[in-house]
């Protein structure tokens, strides 16, 4: 299995401030017939089920806020947070899916 | 809209089998996949396996394999997920979520399986 790793486990940042979360997996997910990369990331509040938020690394599903964008290529990947807003205290997952699905081990957000 | 309603939380003993639906609605239900991810408590999302949308073919996570049987009835817009041979390590949120490339775009609201004797 592709083993996904993320960090930090844990991020406080200020209201307005950017956040970046990294993710990082065990081998490549770059499918180089069609350049993509089979990255995702989620958002999950308590009690809720997880949040596409974007898919092939960087493209943002629709109704996601432009402050959430995604970067990176291969094996190292970000989430970024551009201006934090109070509703994104969440616990965020990356995912890949380029061999089945496997999912990092979350990132908890919250407010400094 | 696109909604997946899951059945309800169940407690089972050590041993016995437990079979979860998720029901369709808002879209074409043999246009796209149909993925079981649980979480268990404090612990990261686990990807179960998924089934076809346009056939019956599945595909599970070898963890899995032989103990997850994933089925669907086309006529009810529904997608079932039995495990057998529950331990207590299979207490979880089990939730359905609809294939986009790969990734779930929508997503049930989750049924909390216990296992305890």
């Amino acid at each position: 299995d592709i083993v996904m790793t993320q960090s930090p486990d844990s991020l406080a940042v200020s209201l307005g401030e950017r956040a970046t979360i990294n993710c990082k997996s065990s081998q490549s997910v770059l499918y180089s017939s069609n350049n993509k990369n089979y990255l995702a990331w989620y958002q999950q509040k308590p009690g809720q089920p997880p949040k596409l938020l974007l898919y092939w690394a960087s493209t943002r599903e629709s109704g996601v806020p432009d402050r959430f964008s995604g970067s990176g290529s291969g094996t190292d990947f970000t989430l970024t947070i551009s201006s934090l807003q109070a509703e994104d205290v969440a616990v965020y997952y990356c995912q890949q899916y380029y061999d089945t699905q496997t999912f990092g081990q979350g990132t908890k957000l919250e407010i400094k | 809209q696109v909604q997946l309603v899951q059945s309800g939380a169940e407690v089972k003993k050590p041993g016995a089998s437990v079979k979860v639906s998720c029901k369709a609605s808002g879209y074409t239900f043999t246009s796209n996949a149909m993925h079981w991810v649980r979480q268990a408590p404090g612990q990261r999302l686990e990807w179960m396996g998924y089934i076809n949308g346009d056939n019956d073919k599945t595909r599970y996570s070898q963890k899995f394999q032989g103990r997850v049987t994933i089925t669907k009835d086309k006529s009810a817009s529904t997608v079932y997920m039995e495990v057998s041979s529950l331990t207590s390590e299979d207490t979880a949120v089990y939730y359905c979520a609809r294939g986009y490339y790969g990734t779930g775009d929508y997503w049930g609201q989750g049924t909390l399986v216990t296992v305890s004797s």
